[in-house]
């Protein structure tokens, strides 16, 4: 069975950072992408991040470019978020999604709270 | 960036009706198109992916269409577990973008 677990999330200050893991079992890891969605609080999703296979290329959204950084270990089937630079707007639960290049997101986990507040 | 405008924001139906959403892409993305349902509480689920493909275990109620860069699921028969948000999204190229929703009231 896939799962995905999220982990680290939190209340932290503006300008401030924090780490979100995902724990993934039951699949391959290397085999997908892995992404980062978000989605505010009662707003629509937003894709965020995502990494290919091994990790040599990454792909950002406009509103996080240049301040969070995606990673992954596939000997712990693990993927990472490093947020910097906190703002109130980054606020949202955080997903982490399995994908493949061009094939849309098929499994999600449970998602992560980050609220960004002084 | 490729928008996608999803309509409508929000719709009523009864048990049993049919119901249509509609996403427009603002450039050709060759079918790459997902449908999601998300309920309150939960993470998002994958409906249906390049535009008419349903996922394992969905119930065949639920069906995608497109006509050019305008894609549509339908939904027949409404059940009261269909009482959700619906997304769609391009995985044609990145940033990968989704629709802004539409929220699924069953009476």
């Amino acid at each position: 069975e896939v799962q995905l677990v999220e982990s680290g999330g939190g209340l932290v200050q503006p300008g401030r950072s924090m780490k979100l893991s995902c724990a993934a079992s039951g699949f391959t890891f290397s085999d997908y992408y892995m992404a980062w969605v978000r989605q505010a609080p009662k707003k629509g999703l937003e894709w965020v991040a995502s990494i290919s296979y091994e990790g040599s290329s990454t792909y950002y959204g406009d509103s996080v470019k240049g301040r969070f950084t995606i990673s992954r270990d596939n000997a712990k089937s693990t993927l990472y978020l490093q947020m910097n630079s906190l703002r109130s707007e980054d606020t949202a639960t955080y997903y982490c999604a399995r994908h493949a290049e061009g094939i849309p997101f098929d499994y999600w986990g449970q998602g992560v709270m980050v609220t960004v507040s002084s | 960036d490729i928008q996608m405008t999803q309509s409508p924001a929000s719709l009523s139906a009864s048990l049993g009706e049919t119901v249509s959403i509609e996403c427009l892409a603002s450039e050709d993305i060759y079918s790459n198109l997902a449908w999601y349902q998300q309920k309150p509480g939960k993470s998002p689920q994958l409906l249906i992916y390049y535009a008419s493909s349903l996922q394992d275990g969905v119930p065949s109620r639920f069906s995608g269409s497109e006509s050019g860069t305008q894609y549509s699921l339908e939904i027949n028969s409404l059940q009261p577990e269909d009482e959700g948000d619906y997304f769609c999204q391009q995985s044609y190229k990145f940033p990968l973008t989704f629709g802004s929703g539409t929220k699924l009231e069953i009476k």
